[in-house]
């Protein structure tokens, strides 16, 4: 079982509509909860950092952590064809950073 | 700002050749990693450097070596390419603990092994 679990998708969905991106992990110890979205030819860009359970917001973007279910999971609301990229998830334990192998998420006009 | 820049960004290699690719970071950070990134499994670690002067493996070291030439420099080397190794690679940096614990990533390096 890999330590960061994510659904590749692909995820289709018109513009203006909510999107919900999600992850599951299994190593209680991690604390710290990242997502980052990489365009294509791109590397990945930190988009929103959370620290154990709760939610963040940052402008239509949402980041929410359940550490009870070992559940990360990422709101956009507007959705914009520019949010169409890959979207990664990622925990950190120890010096490491573990990722998910990303969400790839289309917003058709 | 530069942050992380890798170069080559595209190389192209035949088996059994070596090659070095370069990372260098201008945000002081003191950690530094290597991930390779390949279709349906993500990012995975090759090697990381927690301070200038220490390296340490990660999930998939095999095949390479690195260096951390000085705090803004970390070097990947591939000393016998093999097809296994087409990949794109990401060089990262993290600031020190207690600064930061988030990584940020380059632009990446696109190498193919034929």
């Amino acid at each position: 079982q890999k330590e960061v679990e994510q659904d590749p998708g692909p995820l289709s969905v018109p513009e203006g509509a909510i999107v919900s991106l999600n992850c599951t992990y299994s190593n209680s110890a991690f604390q710290y909860f990242m997502w980052y979205r990489q365009y294509s030819r791109k590397g990945p860009e930190l988009l929103m950092y959370t620290y154990s359970s709760g939610n963040k917001e940052d402008g239509r973007f949402t980041a929410q952590v359940d550490k009870s279910s070992k559940y990360i999971s990422l709101f956009i609301r507007d959705s914009q064809p520019s949010d169409s990229a890959t979207y990664l998830c990622a925990s950190r334990g120890g010096q490491n950073f573990v990722f998910g192998p990303g969400t790839r998420l289309s917003v058709l006009p | 700002n530069a942050g992380v820049t890798q170069t080559p960004k595209f190389q192209v290699l035949k088996t059994g050749q070596s090659m070095t690719l370069q990372c260098a970071q201008d945000m002081n950070h003191n950690s530094m990693y290597w991930y390779r990134q390949d279709p349906g499994m993500g990012l995975r670690l090759i090697y990381y450097s927690a301070s200038e002067g220490t390296t340490d493996k990660g999930e998939v070291p095999n095949g390479y070596n690195v260096s951390r030439l000085n705090k803004r420099e970390f070097s990947l080397r591939l000393e016998s390419a093999a097809p296994s190794q087409t990949s794109v690679y990401f060089c990262a940096s993290r600031p020190a603990e207690g600064s930061g614990n988030t990584i940020y990533f380059g632009e990446g390096s696109w190498l193919t092994v034929v």
